[in-house]
């Protein structure tokens, strides 16, 4: 049971570039979310996924698209990166609502730089 | 707005001397409030999960407590190997499990 993986652990961007963060669960939640962590501002939500087939906008969306592509699998898009979206992103998953379901378990996170 | 304020924004601990993190928070409706401990480079891990005020959890040398507008993160006889960054997060309103985090409490205990 590998609870949150995220793939790459590490990218390096050019500005202009695109790219695809993977994040995969394994524990059958139904909701799952990407958010971005700089120094001095806390996580802040992107995109999240309430359940499959579903997807909307949260904090910062700007410049970012997300897929679900089934229940296991939510991917977040760069379409052309800029400068500011260096960060480190995490993505959860939450079971669902009432008690423990509701709480959500982060992946390790992916470090982008973007030149 | 949903607001969530953490303090103090760094912590330096001798090991065994106790203290306390504030999470203060300002939410239309809550239904949770989180707490996440964040080692560097990792992700968060899940502590404790209250509900209403009056509510505490406890594990190891941590007690997290919530009143109505903040909750405590105990910490008592802190070794070493508690020195993380210390999240809190709540979940307001609607079901969507969007979570709203503060800044974080960067604890540094010292042997």
């Amino acid at each position: 049971n590998a609870g949150v993986t995220q793939t790459p652990k590490f990218q390096v961007l050019k500005t202009g570039q695109s790219m695809t963060l993977q994040c995969a669960q394994d524990m059958n939640h139904n909701s799952m979310y990407w958010y971005r962590q700089d120094p001095g501002m806390g996580l802040r939500l992107i995109y999240y996924s309430a359940s499959e087939g579903t997807t909307d906008k949260g904090e910062v969306p700007n410049g970012y698209n997300v897929s679900r592509l089934n229940k296991r699998e939510f991917s977040l898009r760069l379409e052309s990166a800029a400068p500011s979206q260096t960060s480190v992103y995490f993505c959860a998953s939450r079971g669902g609502s009432g008690g423990s379901q509701e709480t959500q378990y982060f992946g390790p996170g992916t470090r982008l730089l973007v030149l | 707005e949903d607001q969530v304020t953490q303090s103090p924004e760094a912590l330096r601990l001798q090991e065994g001397e106790s203290s306390s993190l504030n999470c203060s928070y300002t939410v239309s409706g809550l239904r949770g409030l989180f707490w996440y401990r964040q080692d560097p480079g990792k992700g968060p891990e899940f502590l404790f999960t209250l509900y209403s005020a009056g509510e505490e959890k406890e594990k190891e040398r941590l007690k997290a407590t919530l009143t109505k507008k903040e909750s405590f993160l105990h910490i008592t006889a802190p070794k070493p190997e508690d020195s993380a960054t210390y999240l809190c997060a709540v979940q307001a309103g609607s079901n969507t499990g969007k979570l709203i985090f503060g800044q974080g409490t960067t604890l540094q205990v010292k042997p």
